[in-house]
């Protein structure tokens, strides 16, 4: 059973740079799309991006200036950077697998609190 | 705004059959086969129940289906169990520039 796992720091300043990691585990990250999705308190979802094993990315129009995705097949992990942070970039981060042929987010980690606060 | 809308709240007695709506346009819904539904239990990630409109994944309850007709995708839950309240979020493919769209979600409750 694939599982996810992201990992980063809780609290990030405004203006500094968000950065989490999300670790694949039960089964190889290659040949998949990974992508990152986030969801403020009490709100919906919202896609950040995605990222293939080769690191070819496609982000969400709205946040493609501040973010960069990346890879690494050896450790089986792939991160996440969210530059120039605002209180509006507060939420649950959830890494997930796909969506493939732009079809469904099948396998999702259980999310990380990223707050953002001086 | 989400860009897909839902309504924000259902509701259904246990055995009964519930609908959510999914309202896009012909640049999401309306032009792709590439709808997918989440159910999320407070505190806990979404779970894909349906996918390419109305695909169920292996494990998922032949009580949910979904479909869809011009620029607005459903999800129907029948037999309403008290395991279905949730949050039902729709999303769905939306072309080369836009990419991957969220409805704002809609609360079901099992009465």
């Amino acid at each position: 059973q694939v599982q996810l796992q992201e990992s980063g720091p809780g609290l990030v300043k405004p203006s500094e740079t968000l950065s989490l990691t999300c670790t694949v585990s039960g089964g190889s990250i290659s040949n998949y799309y990974w992508s990152w999705i986030r969801q403020p308190a009490g709100k919906g979802l919202e896609w950040i991006g995605r990222i293939y094993t080769s690191g070819s990315t496609n982000y969400n129009p709205s946040l493609k200036s501040r973010v960069t995705m990346s890879v690494d097949t050896s450790k089986n992990q792939f991160s996440l950077k969210l530059s120039s942070v605002t209180a509006a970039d507060t939420a649950v981060y959830y890494c997930a697998r796909g969506p493939v042929n732009w079809g469904a987010f099948d396998y999702w980690g259980q999310g990380t609190l990223v707050t953002v606060s001086s | 705004q989400s860009a897909l809308t839902q309504p924000a709240s259902v509701s259904g007695s246990p055995g009964q059959s519930i609908t959510i709506s999914c309202t896009g346009t012909s640049s999401d819904v309306g032009s792709y086969n590439l709808v997918s539904w989440y159910q999320q239990h407070p505190g806990k990630a979404p779970k894909v129940m349906i996918y390419e409109v109305s695909k169920r994944p292996s494990g998922v309850s032949n009580r949910f289906s979904g479909s869809k007709s011009g620029n607005t995708a459903s999800l129907t839950i029948s037999g309403l169990q008290a395991e279905d309240e949730a949050d039902y979020y729709c999303c769905s493919y939306a072309g080369s520039s836009t990419l991957v769209v969220f409805g704002g979600g809609t609360k079901l409750t099992v009465l």
